[in-house]
């Protein structure tokens, strides 16, 4: 069973550019998550989604982040304009379950991640 | 808010020096708890998960237990390849499923 695909696996961009970061789910996931890991950190979550509603974007900076999942599956996260500060590895994630879910159903897994240089 | 911490940071010890680590942990009523692994340049790797205090989970070398206020990964003879960061994370009932984080620990095995 294919694991979560994320592209690029590498990002390098100059301060004030736009980036953006894909991300394929594993098959049947219903719900998918996209975290911030700065470098000696856990990561942090973003935003989730439970099909394409984005049930908690809550810790998500909406002044340049945004995201989106049409159709359900595959997602894509948006950062315009980039910052040095935004310097991180953006990981996506995903799970069978949504809110309430028990059990293998709440088991996140993650993608490679996408490694984000801003110059 | 949620907390949790590890430790140590960093721990090498040698080819099969059994060992444990520790996750501690503050929170609004336990979910669960989760244990991953994490390579260098990779995304973390899903082992367990656990509900409530008492439960233990085993994978091939490594024991997860639960308590109250923490959490332990305890190594049984290690070996190399058992070398990465161990992160712990919870989750709490009324979070919105998100998962918590401490800064790991870095596990380093020694042929």
């Amino acid at each position: 069973e294919a694991g979560v695909v994320q592209s690029p696996r590498y990002k390098i961009i100059e301060k004030k550019q736009p980036v953006a970061f894909w991300c394929n789910p594993i098959s049947g996931h219903n719900t998918l998550y996209w975290y911030l890991q700065n470098l000696g950190q856990g990561p942090e979550l973003l935003i989730r989604y439970e099909n394409e509603e984005a049930v908690d974007d809550s810790q998500l900076p909406k002044d340049r982040f945004s995201a989106e999942r049409l159709k359900g599956v595959d997602s894509t996260l948006k950062i315009q304009p980039a910052e040095l500060g935004d310097s991180a590895v953006y990981l996506c994630a995903s799970s069978l379950g949504g809110s309430g879910a028990a059990g293998q159903y709440n088991e996140q897994f993650f993608g490679p991640g996408t490694r984000l240089t801003v110059l | 808010e949620d907390q949790v911490t590890q430790s140590p940071e960093a721990l090498r010890l040698q080819e099969g020096e059994s060992s444990s680590l520790n996750c501690s942990y503050t929170v609004s009523g336990l979910r669960g708890l989760f244990w991953y692994r994490q390579d260098p340049g990779k995304g973390p790797e899903f082992l367990f998960t656990l509900y409530s205090a008492g439960e233990e989970k085993e994978k091939e070398r490594l024991k997860a237990t639960l308590t109250k206020k923490e959490s332990f990964l305890h190594i049984t003879a290690p070996k190399p390849e058992d070398s990465a960061t161990y992160l712990c994370a919870v989750q709490a009932y009324f979070g919105n499923e998100k998962l918590t984080f401490g800064t790991g620990t870095r596990l380093t095995i020694i042929p």
